[in-house]
């Protein structure tokens, strides 16, 4: 089973932050947060991961609180192209495990 | 080029049907993944294989057998297919360093009549 869960959907303005909630907790202490997405029917797509520290790539940053119970992925100015299904994931650190999906988020951003 | 590429991308067949997706990648990554998808429910791992020598399976592998012929290619096989194991194929890689993220192949529509 999932070690995360997410509502099951959220609507964004086009240009607006969307802030994407995730409850993991029950997380180990060397379990690393992950965030996909999958667009339509594609490949899973990877965003971004960590482990307690706040994370920032090109596409989106990641707050996990500090007692990592929760976390939150950004994307700073949501456009059309990022309506997806957007997966958080726990994972033990060293990648022994497997990635294991639950049912995600449905983000749709809105014109 | 894409770096995961899955052969057939669409494949219609019938029930007891011996049917092999096929996987490669040019990514040189030693893990291997194959997950199945159906309509608004998440990826399930199917079987996966941290090196050519490596087979695991995963949730779901009743009814799938695989093979890692090489580091660069990993096969899913449904030996005799059902209407239930209509869905949606991934194949994945990893590079099996610490904390690396998975790429996805473009996936493999399968129904099975």
């Amino acid at each position: 089973d999932a070690k995360t869960t997410q509502p099951t959907s959220m609507d964004c303005a086009e240009g607006r932050a969307a802030n994407l909630p995730c409850n993991h907790s029950t997380i180990s202490g060397n379990e690393y947060v992950y965030w996909y997405r999958q667009i339509h029917s594609q490949g899973p797509q990877y965003i971004i991961h960590g482990l307690k520290n706040n994370e920032t790539n090109e596409m989106a940053s990641l707050i996990i609180t500090e007692d990592r119970k929760s976390s939150t992925l950004i994307l700073p100015h949501a456009t059309l192209r990022d309506t997806a299904v957007y997966y958080c994931i726990v994972r033990p650190q060293g990648g022994s495990e497997k990635l294991v999906f639950g049912k995600g988020m449905k983000l749709t951003v809105n014109p | 080029d894409a770096d995961v590429t899955q052969t057939p991308r669409n494949r219609i067949t019938k029930t007891g049907k011996r049917i092999m997706l096929e996987c490669s990648q040019t990514k040189g990554h030693d893990r291997m993944y194959w997950y199945r998808q159906d309509p608004g429910l998440g990826l399930r791992l199917i079987y996966y294989s941290f090196d050519v020598k490596d087979i695991n399976k995963g949730e779901i592998s009743d009814g799938y057998s695989v093979s890692r012929q090489a580091q660069a290619k990993f096969s899913l096989s449904l030996e005799s297919a059902i209407p239930n194991q209509t869905a949606l194929y991934f194949c994945a890689t990893e590079a099996g360093d610490w904390n690396n993220e998975q790429f996805f192949g473009p996936g493999t529509r399968l129904t099975v009549l």
